[in-house]
Parts: C-alpha cells; sequence; structure tokens
C-alpha cells in the first residue's frame, strides 16, 4: 500500500527567509502525482503545488518549488522569501495516475509552519 | 462564490443523534469525496462518486452514509453519531477529464458529537 510520511510536525522560519518542508513516500508505481496543500487556520485546503513523476523537472510556483527525487521516493517543498501568510499546516499527498482508479489522496500528517517577523 | 461549498460549517450534537453534512458545488465536476480529519493523522477518506450512479467506500466509512442528490450534491449523514466521529470533515471534487484530476476542496465541516 502506499504511504506518505512527513516527518517535520512543526517547523519554524523567519519571515524573508528560505524553508523547505520534508515529504517521503512509499509506492511500487512508476507513474503517479504529487501534491502540496496548505490548510491556513481558516481550515480551508490549497493546493499549492504538484509534481507529474513521468516529469523530470521540478515543479515551480512563484516562491514555491518542489526538490523531486524520484529514486529516493523523496518530495520536498521550498518556500522563498517566507510570507506571515504563509504559516499554515502543510500536507504532501499521493495519487496513482491509472485509469479507473478511485483517485484517491494519500496524505502525510502534516508539517505545522509558523512564520516569525 | 465559492466553487465548493459545505453547510453546517460547525456543528455540535450530542450521541445517537442523525447528523447530515451536505456539499454543493458549481465546478461542472463529475467526482466527490468525504474526507475526514484528525489531529496528527491528516485526511482519511470516507466515501467517493464518480457519479450520480456511482458510489464507493473508502478506507473509513463504517458509521457512515452517503448521498449522491445529482452531479452538483453530495451529502454525508451520520446515522447514530458517536463521540469518536468529532472531526473536521471535507468534501473535495475533481473533473475525470483533467490529466492531473486534482481534488478541490470545500471549506470544511467541523463536527463535535458530545
Amino acid at each position: 500500500a502506499q504511504t506518505v510520511t512527513q516527518s517535520q510536525p512543526e517547523m519554524s522560519v523567519q519571515e524573508a527567509e528560505t524553508v523547505t518542508l520534508s515529504c517521503t513516500y512509499d509506492t511500487s508505481e512508476s507513474d503517479y502525482y504529487l501534491f502540496w496543500y496548505k490548510q491556513p487556520p481558516s481550515r480551508q485546503m490549497i493546493l499549492v503545488i504538484r509534481q507529474e513523476a513521468y516529469k523530470q523537472q521540478n515543479a515551480t510556483e512563484n516562491r514555491f518549488s518542489v526538490n523531486f527525487q524520484k529514486a529516493a521516493k523523496s518530495f520536498s517543498l521550498k518556500i522563498s522569501d517566507s510570507q506571515l501568510g504563509d504559516a499554515a499546516m502543510y500536507f504532501c499527498a499521493y495519487r496513482a495516475s491509472y485509469g479507473g482508479a478511485t483517485n484517491k489522496l494519500i496524505f502525510g500528517t502534516g508539517t505545522l509552519l509558523a512564520v516569525q517577523p | 462564490d465559492a466553487d465548493v461549498t459545505q453547510t453546517p460549517r460547525n456543528r455540535i450534537t450530542k450521541t445517537g443523534k442523525r447528523i447530515m453534512l451536505e456539499c454543493s458545488q458549481t465546478k461542472g465536476h463529475d467526482r466527490m469525496y468525504w474526507y475526514r480529519q484528525d489531529p496528527g493523522l491528516g485526511l482519511q477518506l470516507i466515501y467517493y462518486s464518480f457519479d450520480v450512479k456511482d458510489i464507493n467506500k473508502g478506507e473509513i466509512s463504517d458509521g457512515y452514509s452517503v448521498s449522491r442528490q445529482a452531479q452538483a450534491k453530495f451529502s454525508l449523514s451520520l446515522e447514530s453519531a458517536i463521540p469518536n466521529q468529532t472531526a473536521l470533515y471535507f468534501c473535495a471534487t475533481s473533473d475525470h477529464r483533467g490529466m492531473v484530476n486534482e481534488q478541490f476542496f470545500g471549506p470544511g465541516t467541523r463536527l463535535t458529537v458530545l
């Protein structure tokens, strides 16, 4: 069965600095998708960035980028120039890509990021 | 207006009561999901539906039932609520036509069972 592990329950970063959140996953599939979701105090789950496993290039969305290491099954999120609004719980998630599947997202347990002014 | 809405946003109820959580979407997506979030456990899938006539159990469906009244509406029911069903509940939608098929979440319903 696929699993997603986030080994950092909490992280802290100074405003304007860079922080990296770790995520590892376990799967026997070769084709899949990986996601980072942000959950601020409002509780809304917001998609931050996604990565297709067949793409070697790391995804980037403005200040957010990932370091996708397929062989190591690692998918870390880097937040550059951290802002107070980045403070939230961050979840890493995996989804297999085969057709007809549940499209079920498998989530990690989350990393709570605090941004210090 | 939000694309995925959930009602109520917060609910406190007593053990043994029947509770219905509702989800509506204006995204035109065919797939809908119900997740439960507990502290320290991430989100777990309760039920999912690929269309109005297709409903499937997720990994933690015991004690829950669902109804897909229309493509845009997917309700979750707790027939007889118990305290360990206290959690944050999320509805999500996705479109099978999308390559990535990413899921979009509603704002969540915080349910407390006393």
